[in-house]
């Protein structure tokens, strides 16, 4: 059952403490996407990674860090640099090449998380 | 810099209009164009995918028109249902490489 997964569902986190939100696919894909959704707002891009072992900063990337040691695992760090991380997040990885189905992007479920 | 653009920002129907939701863009040198669906608290769901080199793309009640030279992109929904409420985005992709550049969005609500 191929497909993109991100855990938790649901974080929450303290003032000042880092966090991580995992994301993991099995679709064989080389680039990978992290975005912020924020109510009534659109999608804002975070970091991505179009192979392992790179990335790049997207339009928010303050206060965030990401690693790509894997090719399935793109893991998002929200440190306590981020001022106001509460929002969804979603991570997201792209097929490459073919003619009819190149380039198509696919979404996890999200994870959602609260700053308490 | 690529703006997307979706009209309406919202849209209530009965049960079984069909309807359209339409995306323009600025910069016709696309690669191709999204369509997705976000229901509340989800992720989004990818409904079609338009090359740049294609006119239109179908899936089941689903049709989504492209016209590169003018900037636009719509999405007929044929026989609207009650289970079609959903948030539907659209973003464009300007090369292979790049990242896509995601609408607003339309929020539909359909009727009993």
């Amino acid at each position: 059952d191929g497909g993109i997964t991100q855990s938790p569902k649901y974080l929450f986190r303290k003032e000042g403490q880092n966090v991580t939100l995992s994301c993991e696919q099995n679709l064989n894909h080389d680039a990978m996407y992290w975005y912020r959704q924020d109510p009534g707002q659109g999608l804002r891009l975070i970091y991505y990674s179009q192979i392992v072992n790179d990335f790049q900063k997207g339009d928010i990337a303050e206060g965030y860090s990401v690693s790509r040691e894997k090719k399935e695992s793109f893991p998002l760090t929200v440190t306590s640099a981020q001022k106001n991380p509460t929002a969804f997040y979603l991570c997201a990885s792209k097929t490459t090449g073919g003619v009819k189905r190149g380039n198509e992007q696919f979404f996890g479920p999200g994870t959602r998380l609260t700053v308490l | 810099k690529q703006e997307v653009t979706q009209i309406p920002a919202a849209l209530s129907v009965p049960e079984g209009e069909n309807l359209v939701l339409n995306c323009s863009f600025t910069d016709s040198a696309i690669y191709n164009l999204q369509w997705f669906r976000q229901d509340p608290g989800k992720g989004l769901t990818s409904l079609l995918l338009i090359q740049s080199s294609q006119r239109e793309q179908t899936s089941g009640r689903l049709n989504a028109s492209l016209d590169k030279s003018s900037g636009r992109s719509t999405l007929y929904i044929a026989a609207s249902q009650p289970g079609d409420s959903a948030t539907y985005l659209c973003a464009v992709r300007e090369t292979s490489g790049s990242r896509l550049t995601f609408g607003e969005g339309t929020q539909l609500t359909v009727n009993p």
